[in-house]
């Protein structure tokens, strides 16, 4: 009940397209879902976070879009660049707690 | 600020050696976190500490994983002795105890590999 599992594991996508990467959870507590993007040798940057009383965020290309009856939320990246190229990790976090549960990760790569 | 400090970046090292890794958190931040990255189990977290204090140390896989914090701008992961299923990056991060859902800014990481 405390996993967060992510789709697709991979993902190749060409410059200017729309990248999707899904999250799904099951704890009905979690109230906060971040996005974190993780470039080769660097550490998880947070990207852009939801919570659930919203069903859709947008910062500049990214937007996540929030589900809350079926316990799904998803990243979208407009207008794709090859310098999203990066590996992307949901999470979930229950009422501010230190405790963030990650999904396993999407490996991005947009080609030129 | 330079943001979370790790050190080393890469640490090669032979099965049953002493292993070290280190960390300098964001200054002012009250909590600093370990986590261990594979491919196979993704991002877990090791132990917590908030204010220089392990609060959660259930993600330390077994005995030989130490972790401590003596003051506020230092923390080290020990592992004695280190076994090659050890090998992953391991990051510290660090987040503000500011309200709720607080931000974790995490370094750059250590790539540990044990032959």
């Amino acid at each position: 009940q405390q996993q967060v599992k992510q789709s697709p594991q991979s993902l190749i996508v060409q410059k200017g397209g729309i990248s999707i990467i899904n999250c799904a959870y099951e704890n009905t507590a979690f109230d906060y879902f971040p996005w974190y993007q993780q470039f080769p040798g660097k550490g998880p940057a947070l990207l852009i976070a939801i919570r659930p009383d919203v069903s859709e965020k947008k910062e500049g290309r990214f937007t996540i879009s929030f589900n809350k009856s079926a316990k799904q939320f998803s990243l979208h990246i407009m207008d794709s660049q090859p310098g999203d190229s990066a590996t992307y990790f949901c999470a979930a976090n229950k009422g501010g707690t230190y405790k963030y549960i990650f999904g396993t990760g999407t490996r991005l790569k947009v080609l030129a | 600020d330079a943001g979370v400090i790790q050190s080393p970046r890469h640490e090669v090292t032979e099965m049953g050696q002493e292993v070290t890794l280190r960390c300098k958190p964001i200054s002012g931040h009250n909590s600093l976190f370990w986590y261990r990255q594979t491919m196979m189990r993704g991002l877990e977290l090791l132990i917590y500490f908030n204010n220089n204090v392990p609060i959660d140390d259930s993600g330390m896989p077994e005995d030989r994983f130490s972790a401590k914090m003596p003051n506020a701008s230092f923390s080290t992961l020990k592992i004695q002795p280190s076994e090659p299923r050890d090998s992953a990056v391991y990051f510290c991060a660090s987040s503000p105890l500011s309200g709720a859902y607080n931000e974790q800014f995490f370094g750059p990481g250590t790539r540990l590999t044990v032959l």
